[in-house]
C-alpha cells in the first residue's frame, strides 16, 4: 500500500492551526498512525488507530479519517511542533508516508 | 513502561555485515512482532520487515530479501537485525519498532555508516 502526504512542506504561523494529510492507494481501515519527528530523534508516537491520542500528547493533536483518507490536526501551533510528521499504516504489510515538514512562517 | 533499547552505533566496511539488537522491557516479548525501519540521511523512514517473536517467522520488504536476516531471542527478550553485503546505500539509521494494541514504540536509533 503506497501512502501518499500532502503537502511536502508546510509554512504557518505560531498560534494558527496546521492541517497535514495522507491518503492511502488502498483502504487500511483505522490502522493508521501519526508520528513527529525532529532532528536526531527517533519518530514520537502522536496518533494510533486514526484517531486515539497516545498517552501524554497534548490534546491540541487530533487525527480522523478511515478508509484511505487521514488528517491530523494541530491547533494553536506551538513552537515545539515545528518538525516532520509521518503517516503509518498497518493494516496490510506496513508502510510510511514521506512525511510532510512543518515550518514556521 | 515499554521500552526498546539498541545496541550501539557501528562503523562498516563496504561487503561486510553488521547485526544490531534490540532488548524489549515492559511487556511480553512474544506478544508483538518486532519491525525494523530504516532512515537514510535526509530521507524518510522505510519498514524492512518483521520477526514474530512467538514462533521466529519473519517478513521482509523485497528491496531487503537476500540480504536480511532478523531474528528473536525469547531467553534475553531480544530481537536482532542482520543485513549483509552492505553498500554505501545502507549508511541510516536503524530502528526496531513494536505495534502493540495500545501504542507503537521504538528504540532509539542504531546508526551504521558503511565506509571503506
Amino acid at each position: 500500500i503506497v501512502m501518499t502526504q500532502s503537502p511536502a512542506t508546510l509554512s504557518v504561523s505560531p498560534g494558527e492551526r496546521a492541517t497535514l494529510s495522507c491518503r492511502a492507494s488502498q483502504s487500511v481501515s483505522s490502522s493508521l498512525a501519526w508520528f513527529q519527528q525532529k532532528p536526531g530523534q527517533a519518530p514520537r508516537l502522536l496518533i494510533y488507530g486514526a484517531s486515539t491520542r497516545a498517552t501524554g500528547i497534548p490534546a491540541r493533536f487530533s487525527g480522523s479519517g478511515s478508509g484511505t483518507e487521514f488528517t491530523l490536526t494541530i491547533s494553536r501551533l506551538q513552537s515545539e511542533d515545528f518538525a516532520v510528521y509521518y503517516c503509518q499504516q498497518y493494516n496490510n504489510l506496513y508502510s510510511f508516508g514521506q512525511g510532510t515538514k512543518l515550518e514556521i512562517k | 513502561e515499554v521500552q526498546l533499547e539498541q545496541s550501539g552505533a557501528e562503523v562498516k566496511k563496504p561487503g561486510t555485515t553488521v547485526k544490531i539488537s534490540c532488548k524489549v522491557s515492559g511487556y511480553t516479548f512474544t506478544d508483538y512482532y518486532i519491525h525494523w525501519v530504516q532512515q537514510a540521511p535526509g530521507i524518510g523512514l522505510e519498514w524492512m520487515g518483521f520477526v514474530d517473536p512467538e514462533d521466529g517467522e519473519t517478513l521482509y520488504a523485497e528491496k531487503f530479501q537476500g540480504r536480511l536476516t532478523m531474528t528473536a531471542d525469547t531467553s534475553t527478550d531480544t530481537a536482532y537485525m542482520q543485513l549483509s553485503s552492505l553498500r554505501s546505500e545502507d549508511t541510516a539509521v536503524y530502528y526496531c519498532q513494536t505495534i502493540a494494541a495500545v501504542g507503537i514504540y521504538w528504540g532509539q536509533g542504531t546508526l551504521v555508516t558503511v565506509s571503506s
